[in-house]
């Protein structure tokens, strides 16, 4: 099993330019978690998806658009990246949404300019 | 708002030299409070999850205990391989993790 994967690992962009963050896991989870990790600052999270089909807005959701493509995927797009979106990007799934713990990706490390 | 503050931002231990980590939240019912570890350029690696005041847990040489107000990581006896940033985040009545910043950790041989 690989867990959790994500793509790229880094990207450069410039300010207005748009991506997109790629996310799958093979545990047959249900619920995955887009966050974003700054120095000094605890992750964030910006989007989840509870189940296929849903999605649901975190702590930091401007800026940002997500799509739970299946059980498997979910995906995190900026539409005109800024460079206030300069940080480590994470994606998370657990198995329930209740007390079975997150399993996280390597990161996506993204720098705007 | 769940809140969670984790002291001191950064310890430096000496091999063999065991100390505390502190994880102070409030939450709107704690559902979970949870332990990850993190290496440089790397996603958090569970830990363990800690439901109820006065809970321990173990593994290897990490315990982790919980009260109403704070948990606690100790490490006991540490390793040059057990440097590394240790995460705390608790789950509340929403099913949401909130984080804390973080304590790093550095062990010299």
């Amino acid at each position: 099993n690989a867990g959790v994967t994500q793509t790229p690992k880094f990207q450069v962009l410039k300010t207005g330019q748009s991506m997109t963050l790629q996310c799958a896991q093979d545990m047959n989870h249900n619920s995955m978690y887009w966050y974003r990790q700054d120095p000094g600052m605890g992750l964030r999270l910006i989007y989840y998806s509870a189940s296929e089909g849903t999605t649901d807005k975190g702590e930091v959701p401007n800026g940002y658009n997500v799509s739970r493509l299946n059980k498997r995927e979910f995906s995190l797009r900026l539409e005109s990246a800024a460079p206030s979106q300069t940080s480590v990007y994470f994606c998370a799934s657990s198995g329930e949404r209740g007390y079975n713990e997150q399993f996280f990706g390597p990161g996506t490390r993204l720098t705007v300019l | 708002e769940d809140q969670v503050t984790q002291s001191p931002e950064a310890l430096r231990l000496q091999e063999g030299e065991s100390s505390s980590l502190n994880c102070s939240y409030t939450v709107s019912g704690l559902r979970g409070l949870f332990w990850y570890r993190q290496d440089p350029g790397k996603g958090p690696e569970f830990l363990f999850t800690l439901y109820s005041a006065g809970e321990e847990k173990e593994k290897e040489r990490l315990k982790a205990t919980l009260t109403k107000k704070e948990s606690f990581l100790h490490i006991t006896a540490p390793k040059p391989e057990d440097s590394a940033t240790y995460l705390c985040a608790v789950q509340g009545n929403d099913y949401k993790l909130s984080f804390g910043a973080g304590t790093t950790v550095t062990v010299r041989a």
